[in-house]
């Protein structure tokens, strides 16, 4: 069965710093991996996804993510943080019958 | 923009009561999901429908809860005999038609049990 972890529940960054939000999956087939972004009192927006055309994936808001086979990972990460940015951030594998299996989610500080 | 809308944005009632959520998506797309997602929490697959038909049901989904997609348009997700437990957000989505495919979410309806 497939599954994603998500390391650190509440990560914090100065406003131009670097973001890194991980995420490792467990799958036994190639796996199809989804970032997405949660602001308050909203639905989730996708940032960006993962099909096996190409390791690195470029999102909206210039998030980016790499898909590492050998880590099992898809981390996502950002090279200068905005305010805007502080949300929470859920990664998702989708499974054999096409629903999305989240992670428990990271929430985003950015301070001035 | 997905445009799938959700209705009620909030609902409060009290235990035991019956509610009703109910969701429009604009697309025409064949599938359509419903997610419960608690405080902390990622969402969870609760249900889906390929046009009309109810094709997977999650173990979450208790026999006090029923979904239908009459049409193969809107959907509506009904608790019966509401429990404390069940407070949670409740998620739409649309798309999602093969393993790349994205799901395009809905806002939500946030359910408080009293």
């Amino acid at each position: 069965a497939q599954s994603v972890t998500q390391l650190g529940s509440h990560v914090s960054v100065s406003e131009g710093a670097l973001v890194l939000l991980r995420c490792n999956y467990s799958s036994s087939v190639p796996p199809y991996l989804f970032w997405y972004v949660q602001y308050p009192n909203q639905g989730l927006q996708l940032l960006l996804k993962y099909t096996s055309a190409a390791t690195l994936v470029k999102g909206i808001n210039g998030f980016e993510a790499e898909f590492k086979k050998s880590e099992t990972s898809f981390h996502l990460t950002k090279p200068s943080a905005h305010m805007s940015d502080a949300a929470e951030y859920f990664c998702a594998v989708s499974d054999n019958t096409d629903k999305l299996i989240f992670g428990t989610g990271t929430r985003l500080q950015v301070f001035p | 923009d997905t445009g799938v809308s959700q209705d009620p944005r909030h609902k409060i009632t009290k235990r035991g009561q019956n509610v009703t959520f109910r969701c429009d998506p604009i697309s025409e797309h064949n599938r359509l999901y419903w997610y419960r997602q608690t405080l902390g929490q990622g969402p969870e697959f609760l249900t889906y429908f390929q046009n009309e038909a109810q094709l997977e049901k999650s173990r979450l989904l208790s026999d006090r809860f029923s979904a239908e997609r009459p049409k193969g348009s809107f959907s509506t997700l009904e608790i019966q005999r509401t429990e404390q437990g069940d407070s949670a957000m409740y998620l739409c989505a649309e798309g999602g038609e093969g393993p790349t495919d994205t799901q395009y979410f809905g806002p939500g309806t946030r359910l408080t049990v009293l």
